[in-house]
């Protein structure tokens, strides 16, 4: 079956632009994660989607930052008045509620100009 | 605050040697240690440890973890070319039913010369 798919796979914006990332997990995971992977940074956790419950959104950097997951799906992460330190990779993932054993998606590309 | 380090952070060896990647962390309420290989894109899962001393393998990677003395290791034996990656290990430390909420070491780099 198919995996995380994320789009655009490359985003150039100018700063202080809005930018939607957007994430389709794998079909019958309850679970989405939102990863930045930074030059010299590493990978961070942003946020976290458990089916109905609250997101935990304590990985976000700052309120630029949001994201949302519709019907349980379909995940848009949005950054607001973007910032040159917001250049980055962003990852997606899923999982099957439980497991822990996160799938990633081929992530974003965002360059902010 | 929560730490994982990996070591060593670039290693380059030839085909049909044996490298041994090294994860030691300190997080609160550990619940699980993973390791991803990451060739171009995205993260692809090698292994998940929970217990201490239970070596997992899988064809010529294996993989053990140490509770008490709060480190793993990741083994690849006689390598080859298409080993090449950066080798990421984190510690799932989400608290109550929250699984997923890691923290990731920097990465190992990982170069197999012919």
């Amino acid at each position: 079956g198919a995996g995380v798919s994320q789009s655009p796979s490359n985003k150039v914006t100018e700063k202080g632009k809005d930018v939607e990332l957007r994430c389709d997990p794998i079909s019958g995971h309850t679970a989405l994660y939102w990863y930045r992977q930074s030059l010299g940074q590493g990978l961070e956790f942003l946020i976290y989607f458990q089916g109905n419950s609250a997101p935990d959104k304590s990985g976000l950097p700052s309120d630029r930052f949001s994201a949302e997951r519709t019907g349980g799906s379909v995940s848009t992460l949005t950054i607001q008045r973007t910032q040159q330190e917001d250049s980055a990779v962003y990852l997606c993932a899923s999982s099957l509620w439980g497991t822990g054993n996160l799938h990633f998606g081929n992530g974003t590309r965002l360059t902010v100009t | 605050e929560d730490k994982v380090v990996q070591s060593p952070l670039s290693l380059v060896v030839h085909e049909g040697d044996t490298v041994t990647l090294n994860c030691s962390y300190e997080v609160t309420n550990f619940r699980s240690l993973l390791w991803y290989k990451q060739e171009k894109k995205a993260p692809t899962f090698l292994f998940m440890l929970t217990s201490s001393g239970i070596e997992k393998k899988s064809g010529r990677l294996s993989s053990i973890l140490d509770k008490k003395e709060l480190f793993s290791i990741l083994n690849i034996t006689a390598t080859q070319t298409g080993d090449s990656a950066v080798y990421l290990c984190a510690v799932d430390h989400a608290g109550g039913t929250s699984y997923g909420k890691l923290t990731f070491g920097q990465g190992t780099i990982l170069t197999v010369h012919p």
